[in-house]
């Protein structure tokens, strides 16, 4: 089956800790994308990666960092500075071209 | 850079009526424009899309129509059930320096009551 797999699906994290959400895709897409979701809020770009070994800063990239070392996986750490962590993440890929987003079915991280 | 307007931010029907919900972009370059579903704890799924060159576009009970002089975009869903209640976002895109990133609006929280 082709698709995106996000994991962990729920994710608790203590003060001071950093954590990383994953992001693996089988549909050979080009670009990935990470956006925060807050409770009856839309959606808020973070981090982008249009190829492998480069990505680029989104709207709300502070406190968040990214990697993209292989084209099906585009890890997500949230650090310790992000003072306001606890959201709901996105994952969403995109093939090469002006074509819509394939999402994934998130990561709800919370803050204990 | 590119901004998407949308409403009404929240939309309650009756079940067999008809919904619409309305988004205004401002860069006359953009030249795709998706809709999205998102149900409760998951991830938004592509429902339907257009493109510039196009006016109108229908899929069962669902239909896009776009005005490009205009520049706004509509999402119609006619006939409908309880299972429509979600979260519609609309986003439009062309192609820049970061790809073809798209531009969402701020949703639109649909319900359906029987």
């Amino acid at each position: 089956d082709g698709g995106i797999t996000q994991s962990p699906k729920y994710l608790f994290r203590k003060e001071g800790q950093n954590v990383t959400l994953s992001c693996e895709q089988n549909l050979n897409h080009d670009a990935m994308y990470w956006y925060r979701q807050d409770p009856g809020q839309g959606l808020r770009l973070i981090y982008y990666s249009q190829i492998v070994n480069d990505f680029q800063k989104g709207d709300i990239a502070e406190g968040y960092s990214v990697s993209r070392e292989k084209k099906e996986s585009f890890p997500l750490t949230v650090t310790s500075a992000q003072k306001n962590p606890t959201a709901f993440y996105l994952c969403a890929t995109q093939p090469k071209g002006n074509y819509g987003y394939t999402f994934g079915s998130g990561t709800r991280l919370t803050v204990v | 850079g590119e901004n998407v307007e949308q409403h009404p931010s929240t939309l309650s029907v009756q079940e067999g009526d008809s919904a619409v919900i309305k988004c205004t972009y401002s860069d006359s370059a953009s030249n795709y424009f998706p809709w999205y579903k998102q149900e409760l704890g998951k991830g938004p799924q592509l429902i339907i899309d257009i493109r510039s060159n196009v006016g109108e576009k229908k899929d069962q009970r669902i239909a896009v129509t776009l005005n490009k002089t205009a520049k706004h975009f509509s999402l119609h869903i006619t006939e409908t059930q309880p299972e429509d209640s979600a979260v519609y976002f609309c986003a439009a895109s062309r192609r820049s320096n970061s790809g073809y990133a798209l531009n969402f609006g701020k949703g639109t929280s649909l319900l359906v009551t029987p």
